[in-house]
């Protein structure tokens, strides 16, 4: 079955500490990775996506993920945290044919200390 | 670059009411819609799908249905709200990557 699973539901780091938000999937063809970022009662910003070629790609707000095919992983990683990084974040995982479907994890709420 | 508005933004219905959420987007045509809905503390699940006018899919059985009268819109209804139809409800395009609009937040009391 294709599923994301994103094992933290909440995190706390203090600001300047470095981020990694975990992300597993299961997924039968060859996957599309995206994560999200929400801000409360937002809707959904996409911070980077993989679609093939380099495995470690960069995004937008100084985020960058890595692609791992053998362990079915897409952590997405910060170097230092900034207050305005608070939020909840979603992977997600798709195919681009016709239908374009994304599945998404639970998502992770980051919550960041001063 | 391709906007999705989304309106309203806010909504609070009594049970057994009709719904109808309504997504617009520009700067794109012929794009892939999508709703999504996010139930407090989970995740996005996805409802509905439409490659073209008047085509749509749908991915759970529910109370609700959607509609595409014009390539660029995309509505969301139901005869009769339930309580479990409370949440937030997200409209998408697919153009390589999927965008998503600001939502709709819907109480059901």
């Amino acid at each position: 079955a294709q599923s994301v699973t994103q094992p933290d539901i909440h995190i706390t780091v203090s600001e300047g500490a470095s981020l990694e938000l975990r992300c597993n999937y299961s997924y039968g063809a060859t996957p599309y990775l995206f994560w999200y970022v929400q801000s409360p009662g937002q809707g959904l910003q996409l911070l980077l996506k993989y679609f093939s070629g380099d495995t470690l790609v960069q995004g937008i707000k100084g985020f960058e993920a890595e692609f791992k095919r053998s362990q079915s992983s897409f952590n997405l990683r910060k170097p230092s945290v900034h207050w305005s990084d608070a939020a909840e974040y979603f992977c997600a995982v798709g195919a681009l044919g016709n239908t374009g479907k994304l599945i998404f994890g639970q998502g992770t709420t980051l919550q960041v200390k001063p | 670059s391709q906007t999705i508005h989304q309106w309203p933004a806010t909504l609070v219905q009594p049970v057994g009411s009709p719904l109808s959420l309504e997504c617009t987007v520009e700067g794109t045509s012929n794009p892939n819609l999508y709703w999504y809905r996010q139930a407090a503390g989970r995740g996005l699940q996805l409802l509905f799908y439409s490659v073209g006018i008047g085509q749509i899919s749908s991915e759970v059985p529910q109370n609700l249905s959607a509609s595409r009268p014009q390539d660029r819109q995309f509505i969301l209804s139901s005869k009769k709200l339930l309580l479990s139809d409370s949440g937030f409800y997200l409209c998408a395009l697919r153009r390589r990557e999927v965008f998503f609009g600001e939502g709709s937040r819907l109480t059901v009391l």
